[in-house]
C-alpha cells in the first residue's frame, strides 16, 4: 500500500478551471514536496512545504500543508494546457531517510 | 544548475541478462535514490544511498542491487533481468534529508524482452 495517498487518480478539467489535488498520510510528513511530470521526462520541482499551515504559491499553482502536517493539497487555478502532466507528491516519512511517493495525480485540460 | 544525469534513455535488454543503470550528479549531493515508476503505481523506491558504500533498501529491492563506489555516482544493478522489471527508472539526489529539495534525472525506460 502507498503511504502516501493522492486523489484523484485522473482529472480532465475544462480550460480556464480551478483544480485541487490531495495528498494524505497516515503519519506525520517531514518535508512535503510537490513535483510535476510531462510524459516520459523526469519530475519538475514545484514548492516544498515543512511547517504545519504552510502555504505557498507558484504563479497559478498554490500548495498547503495542514496543521496537523498530514495532508496537503495542490490548487490550480484558471488551469491552462501547460498545467497538464503528472502531479506526484513526496515526503520524508517520520522514521528514516526514506523519501517516498504518492502514485500520481493525471492532469489533462480540455482547450 | 543541478544535475542529475542517467547513462541511456531508452535501454532494451534480454532475459536474464544483468544490467547496469548509472546515473551521475555533479553537486556533491550524499544522498542518493532509484526509483522505478509504473503506470498507477506512481514511484517506488528501490534503494537509496546517505553515503559513499552505504545504501539501504526501499520498498521493492528484490531482484536488484546498488553499488556507491563515488560520492557522485549511484549505480542500479538487475542481476538477471526479468521481463516484470520493464519499467522507467528514475535516480534522484538531494543534500540533505526534510528540508531539501530532490533533483530528479530524466528517467531511463528500460524493455526486458
Amino acid at each position: 500500500s502507498q503511504e502516501l495517498e493522492q486523489s484523484p487518480q485522473s482529472l480532465i478539467v475544462q480550460e480556464g478551471k480551478n483544480l485541487t489535488i490531495n495528498c494524505t498520510s497516515s503519519k506525520t510528513l517531514y518535508g512535503l514536496y510537490w513535483y510535476k511530470q510531462k510524459y516520459g521526462e523526469g519530475l519538475i520541482f514545484l514548492m516544498m512545504l515543512q511547517k504545519g499551515g504552510e502555504e505557498k504559491s507558484h504563479e497559478k499553482i498554490t500548495a498547503k500543508l495542514d496543521e496537523k502536517k498530514q495532508q496537503s493539497s495542490l490548487h490550480i487555478t484558471a488551469s491552462q494546457p501547460s498545467h497538464a502532466g503528472i502531479y506526484l507528491c513526496g515526503a520524508f516519512m517520520e522514521y528514516g531517510n526514506k523519501l517516498v511517493f504518492g502514485a500520481g495525480t493525471i492532469l489533462r485540460v480540455k482547450s | 544548475d543541478v544535475k542529475v544525469t542517467q547513462s541511456s534513455r531508452y535501454l532494451v535488454k534480454r532475459t536474464g541478462e544483468k544490467v547496469f543503470l548509472e546515473c551521475v550528479q555533479d553537486m556533491d549531493h550524499e544522498n542518493m535514490f532509484w526509483y522505478r515508476q509504473d503506470p498507477g503505481l506512481g514511484l517506488r523506491l528501490i534503494y537509496f544511498s546517505y553515503d559513499v558504500k552505504m545504501k539501504e533498501k526501499g520498498d521493492i529491492p528484490e531482484g536488484y542491487s546498488v553499488s556507491r563506489e563515488k560520492k557522485e555516482r549511484f549505480s542500479l544493478i538487475l542481476e538477471s533481468a526479468s521481463t516484470n522489471q520493464t519499467s522507467m527508472y528514475l535516480c534522484a539526489s538531494s543534500s540533505g534529508f526534510l528540508n531539501t529539495e530532490a533533483f530528479f534525472g530524466q528517467g531511463t525506460r528500460l524493455t526486458v524482452v
